[in-house]
């Protein structure tokens, strides 16, 4: 079935320490998008990517990073800039061209604890 | 700076009662504006307005968008408990690809 994967699910980090949150698809979409979700805040964009090799910061990119070296996976790196990382965060994609704002598709969420 | 707002921010309500939610904005370009419905964890989409259909419906749902007032409802009829959810508004604007999120309506039907 096509659609969006995140893991882990669930991750529990030390300050300190980096870590990656897995996003992959498999909908043959060019844009990705990388969301922050805290209790009350709704949904808050990090970074997003249009295209391959490409892409741009977010309302809140501070003390994270992104890569996108293939169409199908867009990871996102929890460094240890991020002064309050605690969050639910949400990936999503959304297909046509760059500057179509349709349905963006999402996957099921990575919750990060930093211990 | 563009700004997505909804109302209220939580609504208790009780089986078979009809709720109304609100979301209003304020953005350059406006191009499209989205509901999505979030109960555990990957929101789910649930309608688009744009210029071109301002009024969508799905069963007990309905959603209308106001370009005129700049700002769109979301009414569930009959309410169910499976309604109980967090809803979020979201617009998409002219030339850029990311959507603008709203905080979201957390809505608790009762049995």
């Amino acid at each position: 079935d096509g659609g969006i994967t995140q893991s882990p699910k669930y991750l529990f980090r030390k300050e300190g320490q980096n870590v990656t949150l897995s996003c992959e698809q498999n909908l043959n979409h060019d844009a990705m998008y990388w969301y922050r979700q805290d209790p009350g805040q709704g949904l808050r964009l990090i970074y997003y990517s249009q295209i391959v090799n490409d892409f741009q910061k977010g309302d809140i990119a501070e003390g994270y990073s992104v890569s996108r070296e293939k169409k199908e996976s867009f990871p996102l790196t929890v460094t240890s800039a991020q002064k309050n990382p605690t969050a639910f965060y949400l990936c999503a994609s959304k297909g046509g061209d760059a500057t179509n704002t349709g349905e963006l598709f999402f996957g099921e969420g990575s919750r990060l604890t930093v211990l | 700076e563009d700004k997505v707002v909804q109302s209220p921010l939580s609504l208790v309500v009780h089986e078979g009662d009809t709720v109304t939610l609100n979301c209003s904005y304020e953005v350059t370009n406006f191009r499209s504006l989205l509901w999505y419905k979030q109960e555990k964890k990957a929101p789910t989409f649930l309608f688009m307005l744009t210029s071109s259909g301002i009024e969508k419906k799905s069963g007990r749902l309905s959603s209308i968008l106001d370009k005129k007032e700049l700002s769109s409802i979301l009414n569930i009829t009959a309410t169910q408990t499976g309604d109980s959810a967090i809803y979020l508004c979201a617009v998409g604007r002219r030339s850029q690809g990311n959507l603008i999120f709203g905080k979201g309506t957390k809505l608790s039907v009762k049995p």
